[in-house]
């Protein structure tokens, strides 16, 4: 089991209002990603970082900004959420890996609902 | 273009089965080849990982094949368990400008019955 984590696992939120999700890793990884998930549809990344102060946007396009101040913590927030960010938000770090065995690690995401 | 492509789509099978998911991928340059299983709701877990060289790695009742010459890799499940029912994700990493970049099949949506 992976040392990443995400809070809050559900939210149920109204149009407009601004929200954080937290996602924190004590394995003191430098890569950090993002992933948006609809139901049995495919990972989209729409963040990562390579370390502190950098944050770079994925393939897909995502009103969500992102931030690296601390190695372990890289929150992702949304300014005015709207009913099409409804989705499942997935945390996840990597190691330098050895051997081309470079490995992403999860969190157990959050699921959001804007009303 | 890199892409992952699984199949089937779906399966349903009886407890105690073994079924085989399939991944073909065309992704360049190749570094390595990961199974993930996902339970609903939660984050993807990894199962296996292979490299260029390795043509086979197992992981319990787990059993993942790579044939890097056909582009294609298959990850084989003896003995199914109720707890089996989940979605199993391949994942191809491409090194490339000195940086690795994932890309993700829709993976497989497994359903064992008792």
């Amino acid at each position: 089991e992976a040392d990443i984590y995400q809070t809050p696992r559900y939210l149920v939120i109204g149009t407009g209002k601004k929200i954080t999700l937290e996602c924190s890793q004590t394995m003191g990884h430098d890569k950090m990603y993002w992933y948006q998930q609809d139901p049995g549809m495919e990972l989209h990344l729409i963040h990562y970082s390579y370390g502190v102060n950098s944050t770079e946007k994925g393939d897909l396009s995502s009103e969500s900004t992102v931030s690296r101040i601390r190695t372990e913590h890289f929150p992702l927030t949304l300014e005015s959420a709207r009913p099409s960010h409804t989705s499942q938000y997935l945390c996840a770090s990597s190691d330098r890996g050895r051997g081309g065995r470079e490995t992403q690690y999860f969190g157990p995401g959050t699921r959001l609902l804007v009303l | 273009k890199n892409q992952v492509e699984q199949s089937p789509q779906s399966l349903i099978i009886l407890e105690g089965k073994n079924c085989t998911l399939q991944c073909n991928y065309t992704v360049s340059p190749f570094s390595n080849l990961r199974w993930y299983k996902q339970d609903t709701g939660r984050g993807p877990v990894s199962l296996t990982i292979m490299t260029f060289s390795e043509n086979t790695k197992s992981n319990g009742r787990y059993t993942a094949t790579l044939d890097a010459d056909t582009k294609q890799s298959s990850l084989h499940i003896t003995a199914s368990q109720l707890s089996d029912s989940a979605s199993y994700i391949c994942v191809v990493s491409a090194f490339t400008s000195g940086t690795y970049k994932y890309i993700f099949g829709t993976g497989t949506r497994l359903k064992v019955l008792a």
